[in-house]
């Protein structure tokens, strides 16, 4: 059974704190994503990765980066927490015809 | 640039009835197009896709989704709707080529309510 895990379902963090949030894929997939949710807004890209080392940007990458250091595992970093950086995240490794999604973090930032 | 158009925010159907959920896109060349479900609490999970040669295509649980490239839409379909396809349903589109990756595209996503 193919899988995409993402470390936390829940996270509560404070303005200004430095956040990660970390996804593996066991699929041997090239490409990995970064898409938030909002209610009325759907799934808004923020970053992708094709390879190791190697990332584009989405359509909203404003107040975060990203890091593949292995193939496996691609993180989001929120280099420091804002209000309007509450929402949910999802993580999704793809092959050229099909996405596989993680189950999502949703973080709250007070 | 890529875009993905569901224009409804909502679809109520009865239970039995057929439904459809709209979805157009926007992308040069041929593109890939997905349907996605989400249910409450749960991740995304795949329904369907285009890719290339017949225009109908079938998903998972009895959806259906056509392909029309003169009107550059990709609506999904199912003949008599149940109770439990009360979900968020996405629309999807890549474009294979781009850069190294298919980047994806996702709509704003359309609920789904099927009443008793």
């Amino acid at each position: 059974d193919v899988k995409v895990t993402q470390s936390s379902r829940y996270l509560v963090k404070r303005t200004g704190e430095k956040v990660f949030l970390e996804c593996v894929q066991d699929m041997d997939h090239e490409n990995m994503f970064w898409y938030r949710q909002d209610p009325g807004l759907g799934l808004r890209l923020i970053y992708f990765s094709y390879d190791v080392k190697m990332k584009e940007k989405g359509d909203i990458p404003e107040g975060y980066s990203v890091s593949r250091e292995k193939k496996e595992r691609f993180s989001l970093i929120l280099e420091s927490a804002s209000t309007n950086q509450t929402s949910m995240y999802l993580c999704a490794s793809s092959s050229v015809i099909e996405a596989f999604f993680g189950q999502g973090t949703r973080l709250t930032v007070v | 640039a890529q875009s993905v158009a569901q224009p409804e925010d909502q679809v109520n159907v009865a239970e039995g009835n057929p439904l459809t959920v709209k979805c157009t896109y926007s992308v040069s060349g041929n593109p890939y197009l997905f349907w996605y479900v989400q249910y409450p609490n749960r991740g995304l999970q795949f329904l369907l896709k285009y890719i290339t040669g017949d225009n109908l295509v079938k998903g998972s649980y009895g959806f259906e989704a056509e392909f029309n490239k003169s009107q550059t839409s990709f609506h999904l379909k199912k003949p008599s709707a149940l109770v439990s396809d009360s979900a968020l349903y996405f629309c999807a589109v890549s474009h294979p080529g781009y850069s190294s990756a298919s980047k994806i595209i996702f709509g704003s996503g359309t609920r789904l309510s099927i009443r008793p």
